[in-house]
Order: structure tokens, then sequence, then C-alpha cells
């Protein structure tokens, strides 16, 4: 069983499109995240959420929302596509906030065309 | 913020090799965590080893060790006998034990292994 899973693993879609990414994590852990991983492999952390509630937002446009129904999920959806958006979006999840070791997900590849 | 710096952005090692991976780091906290994750292209990341600052003893994971030197804010990765599901980009990354849950990645070493 895959510890973390992303839908979908590849999305191509036209400029101001809106678009959804999905995160499910069947670990039992507490903290989920969403990092952005750019053409040049930099990896860098964007949301955090504890308990389904919001603990880090990064210097990330308001077009990007995050939605956490339940502990196990962690949704990305992100309005009116730039090209700047075109990147691998990660999904992690650890066993609570203060615990060191992140698992991630296999990765999104968004291309905005 | 802290900044992680991997300076090597290519590595290559003959399959059978030993290569070290460099990694540097800047923070004025005293207690934190250092890993090493690998992506292969497959683009999943998975950990490989990880480092309590707090432990002087390097950490070890089969095939992989660190050279964790605390002063010098220095933390290497060495993969022994180096096989071919080796290659693969490799991130440094760091985590406050104190101040949050965010990880502080480098810009990853890509690494080939040469059959």
């Amino acid at each position: 069983d895959t510890a973390v899973s992303q839908t979908p693993k590849y999305l191509v879609t036209q400029m101001g499109n809106d678009k959804s990414i999905k995160c499910e994590q069947n670990l039992g852990h507490d903290t989920m995240y969403w990092y952005k991983q750019d053409s040049k492999k930099f990896l860098k952390i964007m949301f955090s959420y504890n308990n389904k509630e919001l603990i880090i937002n990064e210097t990330v446009p308001n077009r990007f929302s995050p939605k956490s129904p339940d502990k196990a999920h962690l949704n990305l959806h992100i309005n009116s596509l730039e090209l700047g958006d075109s990147a691998v979006y990660f999904c992690a999840s650890s066993q609570g906030w203060n615990t060191d070791t992140q698992y991630f997900g296999p990765g999104t590849r968004l291309t905005v065309l | 913020a802290q900044t992680v710096t991997q300076s090597q952005p290519e590595m290559s090692v003959q399959e059978a090799e030993t290569v070290t991976l460099s990694c540097t780091y800047d923070t004025s906290e005293s207690d934190y965590y250092l890993f090493w994750y690998k992506q292969p292209p497959s683009r999943q990341m998975i950990l490989v080893i990880r480092q309590e600052a707090y432990k002087q003893q390097n950490a070890t994971e089969n095939r992989f060790s660190v050279n964790f030197q605390k002063a010098a804010k220095s933390f290497s990765l060495k993969i022994s006998d180096s096989q071919l599901g080796d290659a693969a980009m490799y991130f440094c990354a760091y985590r406050s034990a104190n101040t949050g849950n965010q990880f502080y990645f480098g810009t990853g070493t890509s690494l080939t292994v040469i059959p």
C-alpha cells in the first residue's frame, strides 16, 4: 500500500484554468505538507497542516488554496493558473508537528501551457 | 531562514566504488535534525538517512553513512559499494528541533553511477 499518494501524477492545462491536486496518506499522521519543486529542482515548502489546521503558509500567491477535509487528506487547489506555476508538487506527511521525518508522495508534474 | 548548500550539482561514480556528496548549512541553533533524501527518476522523495545534531556519532544505514561535523556545519553523505540503483538526485535537508517543522532543502546533487 502506498503511504502517501497523490493524484493526478501528471496534469497539463491551459493558462487561466483552475485545477486541484489531491493528496492522501494512510500512515495515521497528524501533519501534512505541500512542497513545490521548480525546474532547477529546488524544493520549497508551501503549506503545512496539523490536525486539519493551517500552521505554515509561506509566501505563496493566494491563487493557491489548500484544503484539509480530514487528517488523512490535504488537497491543493490552484486558481487562474499561470505559466510560472509549472513545477512538480509534492505532498508529504509526518507523525506530528514536531516530528522530524517526513514521508513524501510521488509528486504531481503540473504543466501550464 | 536557515540555508542549506550543496556545492556539487553533479557527481559520478563507478559501480562498486565509493562517493561522497557534500552539504553545508547555516544556522544559529544548537538543536536540529539533518537528512539526506534520494529522488530517483520516479520523482518519489525517499529518506536515506537522518542525524540528530545532539548526537556525536555519525548515522549509518547499510551502505550509506554520514560525516557530521557540527562545528563546521558540514553534513556529507558517503555511499559505499555504489550500485546502479543509487543513481538519483540527492537532497540534503535541515529541520529545526525547536522552531517548527519546516524543512529547508539544498538544491540537490545529481549522482550518476557508471557501470
